[in-house]
């Protein structure tokens, strides 16, 4: 069965960098986009970005573009997410999902269980 | 400020039809974008409950039902039941962001 499996909760300070790893069995991984999203508290989910295994590429919104770095190990199934220069405001639960269609634009299939990021002095 | 607008919650009692909207504007929703839904509860991963406007993936019940028209999308619940007491979020695309948009989530209340 798709699982997807992410790496343990973080704590860490303004300015830090943080690296979320998740894990992808089940599935051919290089068949799938997988995105990347996030909660924070008393928020909406906000979309982070998208990478093509099998197309070596990722891209994410503007908001993000230079803070954010998207990368994957095909030998192991796994994407990663590291999210730079910390602040407050980046405190939010962060998601790893597969794409259900392989295009920019999808619906998210399958979700990891989410990842806890605490940004706090 | 989500694009795409929900209300912050709804109630029913068991048995009752809710129906969530979702509002978006000529860039996302009215630009012939999909909409799809997702049911979260608390501490849990989402989960896709509507995809392609209408359509549920197997396993989902026929209780939860979508529908589209001009710039604004809904999810009705019909038969309300206790478990259905979730956050609801609707998702699209904007083509003038470039990137999938999310509702701000609709907390819906079994009464």
């Amino acid at each position: 069965q798709v699982q997807l499996v992410q790496s343990g909760a973080e704590v860490k300070k303004p300015g830090a960098s943080v690296k979320v790893s998740c894990k992808a069995s089940g599935f051919i991984f290089t068949n799938h986009y997988m995105h990347w999203v996030r909660r924070a508290p008393g928020q909406g989910l906000e979309w982070m970005g998208i990478i093509n295994p099998g197309a070596d590429s990722t891209s994410s919104p503007q908001k993000f573009q230079d803070r954010v770095s998207m990368t994957w190990d095909t030998s192991t199934s796994t994407v990663y997410m590291e999210l730079r220069r910390l602040t407050s405001e980046d405190t939010a639960v962060y998601f790893c999902a597969r794409g259900l269609w392989n295009q920019r634009f999808s619906p998210f299939d399958y979700w990891g269980q989410g990842t806890l990021v605490t940004v706090s002095s | 400020q989500s694009v795409l607008t929900q209300p912050p919650s709804v109630s029913g009692a068991p048995g009752q039809t809710v129906t969530i909207p979702c509002t978006g504007s000529s860039s996302n929703i009215g630009a012939a974008y999909d909409v799809n839904w997702y049911q979260q509860f608390p501490g849990k991963a989402p989960q896709l409950l509507i995809f392609a406007n209408s359509h549920r993936p197997s396993g989902v019940p026929d209780r939860f039902s979508g529908s589209k028209s001009g710039t604004s999308a809904s999810l009705a619940i019909t038969g309300l039941q206790a478990e259905d007491e979730a956050e609801y979020y609707c998702h699209s695309y904007d083509s003038s962001l470039t990137t999938s948009v999310f509702g701000g989530g609709t907390k819906v209340t079994v009464l």
